[in-house]
């Protein structure tokens, strides 16, 4: 019971334009919902959240977009570079609304071309 | 500057062989956490520590798995009798408390191969 989904594997956006990820959610109790980053071989790092009682939150470049009705997430990064390449996961807080343990989408493998 | 340091980077066992996973969390802190990357898929939380305590252990397989987190050195992830389905990657993270925000420090992982 996948309740984070992230249904597209992978995108590529050329360098400089703008890069939306998307993530669909099925537990409307979620509190929070939080964006990581990951490079190859790497541990993934903290990206971005966003409260479940925003729409909307920005940082630099990163803007995180939540329409609670549609249960749906985005992450938008403009203008994209080269080094924005990466696995990105959304996440939200477990099933039981613990903290404790965050339930990872799949993943989107974003390529940006030079 | 150490952030979470897990070790071995990549380890190789044949079926039915013990697996060992070890996590130093970063510097101050205190709450380990485990999660499991199975291929093609997104990291799934197996098991959160604090020192000499199990606190969830929710996503732990029933059998052969079990995690320690002693009052002195690392957390360890021991997987007994390992099979091939236990091939995967297996992160470590850690906070300085309860995650409240959801934002873990993770370590670069642990890829195990089993043959």
């Amino acid at each position: 019971d996948q309740q984070v989904k992230q249904n597209s594997p992978s995108l590529s956006v050329q360098e400089g334009r703008i890069s939306i990820l998307n993530c669909d959610y099925t537990n409307s109790m979620f509190d929070y919902f939080l964006w990581y980053k990951k490079y190859p071989a790497e541990g993934p790092t903290f990206l971005i959240s966003i409260s479940s009682i925003k729409d909307k939150n920005e940082d630099g470049r990163f803007t995180v977009f939540l329409n609670k009705s549609a249960k749906h997430l985005s992450l938008h990064i403009v203008p994209s570079q080269p080094g924005d390449s990466a696995v990105y996961f959304c996440a939200a807080p477990g099933s039981s609304g613990s903290a404790r343990q965050l339930t990872f989408g799949s993943g989107t493998q974003l390529t940006v071309l030079p | 500057n150490a952030g979470v340091m897990q070790n071995p980077r990549h380890l190789v066992r044949r079926r039915g062989q013990e697996a060992r996973l070890r996590c130093s969390p970063m510097k101050g802190h205190s709450h380990v956490y485990w999660y499991r990357q199975l291929p093609e898929e997104g990291l799934k939380f197996m098991v959160y520590l604090q020192k000499e305590n199990i606190i969830d252990e929710s996503g732990m397989p029933k059998e052969r798995f079990s995690a320690e987190f002693p009052k002195e050195g690392p957390s360890i992830l021991r997987i007994q009798q390992v099979v091939r389905g236990d091939s995967a990657a297996y992160f470590c993270a850690s906070s300085a408390g309860p995650s409240n925000t959801g934002e873990l420090f993770f370590g670069e992982g642990s890829r195990l191969t089993v043959l």
